[in-house]
């Protein structure tokens, strides 16, 4: 079964526009929550995580996101996006809040335009 | 820290022959994590340990793939022969002790079996 659904495989957004995308996971508990970046050639960059407590979750480079338990969701947000944000995103999942057993989701693409 | 380290960057190789992928984890961290990604399958997790000990080999695809980790600092994954269907980035990833339960990235190493 899946933990984790991407369900936009691609976004484009123009620069300066507001973007959101969507994570859900498939859990009976609360996990641990996290978003990835991939700049094209690099490796994974934490962008932010949600362990407990407040569901509004600031990251790095402008970035939030909301935890929201009776949806499921852990969507990513930025109010105003610039042509640096065109990468790839991940959302993952540790299942056993250990480390140990994490699941990321297939991705988004996202595209930028000027 | 200097971060995960992976080497090489990026390997060319002809069908049959063995590759062997190196990766240092972060000074400290305890669990170590070897993926591979690639467009038709996204990423996926092949192995993980623990204290150096392997914990879930059950995403290695096959026989020809094996994965040490001698001591806390230096993992190795090893294919051996190689199959151009091996052509991928393949990723290593460490994380430190419970309450830091993000996953650091190394930069991977781009994987070219002709």
């Amino acid at each position: 079964a899946q933990s984790v659904t991407q369900p936009d495989i691609h976004i484009t957004v123009s620069e300066g526009a507001s973007l959101e995308l969507r994570c859900n996971y498939s859990y009976g508990a609360t996990p641990y929550l996290f978003w990835y970046v991939q700049s094209p050639g690099q490796g994974l960059q934490l962008l932010l995580k949600y362990f407990s407590g407040d569901t509004l979750v600031q990251g790095i480079k402008g970035f939030e996101a909301e935890f929201k338990r009776s949806q499921s969701s852990f969507n990513l947000r930025k109010p105003s996006v610039h042509w640096s944000d065109a990468a790839e995103y991940f959302c993952a999942v540790d299942l056993r809040n250990t480390g140990n057993q994490f699941y990321f989701g297939t991705g988004t693409s996202l595209t930028v335009i000027p | 820290d200097a971060g995960v380290i992976q080497s090489p960057r990026h390997e060319v190789t002809e069908m049959g022959q063995e590759v062997t992928l190196r990766c240092k984890p972060i000074s400290g961290h305890n669990s170590l994590f070897w993926y591979r990604q690639t467009m038709m399958r996204g990423l996926e997790l092949l192995i993980y340990f623990n204290n150096n000990v392997p914990i879930d080999d059950s995403g290695m695809p096959e026989d020809r793939f094996s994965a040490k980790m001698p001591n806390a600092s230096f993992s190795t994954l090893k294919i051996q022969p190689s199959e151009p269907r091996d052509s991928a980035v393949y990723f290593c990833a460490s994380s430190g002790l419970a309450g830091y339960n993000e996953q650091f990235f190394g930069p991977g190493t781009r994987l070219t079996v002709l």
